[in-house]
């Protein structure tokens, strides 16, 4: 089945200590994101990356780190997690380099830091 | 100002009523998407447009390019069409291509 997987689905962290959210498309697609959801504020960008090694950040790239090594996986590493990270994320793949093609999302991580 | 704005911000229906959201945007775009967030927060992605209109089943999504302007329509509502209801744009952000700008969202209810 083609799908995007993001995991873990929840995550309770405290400040400071390191976490990775993986993300996982088997779709072969070239494009692939990151994207927060808050209250009031709605979906914001992350990171983007239009293929393997090429990455951007989007409009909220502060405190958080990706990379891409190979086409299928994009994770999102926050290096020093803080409570304003504290957010739903989703991950997201389209096929080309391009927001011309339709958009693929993985269910979330809600993730909470204290 | 924001660069994507939908109206209406909360809609509720009656089952089998038509339904019309709105998506005014400011920028260039690439392409326009209309996305859908169940409760429970999954996204699913309805339509992609560059132009013109897409039908599937009772989803109708339209945009004019020139107005700057798009509407997804919903014809004989039903109660499992209650959700959010996203409007996202593709902005070109330079020599790595597009990144996405979305509107705050329509949330409908559909009473049965």
């Amino acid at each position: 089945e083609a799908q995007v997987t993001q995991n873990p689905r929840y995550l309770i962290t405290v400040t400071g200590k390191k976490l990775t959210v993986t993300c996982s498309q088997n779709m072969n697609h070239e494009y692939m994101s990151w994207y927060r959801q808050d209250p009031g504020l709605g979906l914001r960008q992350i990171y983007y990356s239009m293929n393997v090694e090429v990455t951007d950040k989007g409009d909220v790239p502060e405190g958080y780190k990706v990379s891409r090594k190979e086409k299928r996986n994009f994770p999102l590493i926050l290096e020093s997690p803080s409570p304003n990270q504290t957010s739903l994320y989703f991950c997201a793949s389209a096929p080309r380099s391009s927001y011309n093609s339709p958009l693929h999302f993985g269910n979330g991580t809600r993730l909470t830091v204290t | 100002k924001n660069e994507v704005e939908q109206s209406p911000q909360n809609l509720t229906a009656q089952e089998g009523e038509f339904i019309t959201i709105n998506c005014s945007y400011s920028v260039g775009i690439s392409a326009l998407h209309w996305l859908q967030q169940h409760p429970g927060g999954g996204i699913v992605s309805l339509f992609m447009l560059s132009s013109g209109k897409k039908k599937h089943g009772r989803l109708i999504a339209t945009i004019n390019i020139q107005e700057k302007h798009s509407s997804l329509h919903i014809t004989a509502s039903h109660p499992r069409d209650s959700a959010v209801y996203i409007c996202a744009v593709g902005v070109f952000a330079g020599e790595y291509g597009n990144k996405l700008v979305f509107g705050a969202g329509t949330i409908l209810r559909v009473k049965s």
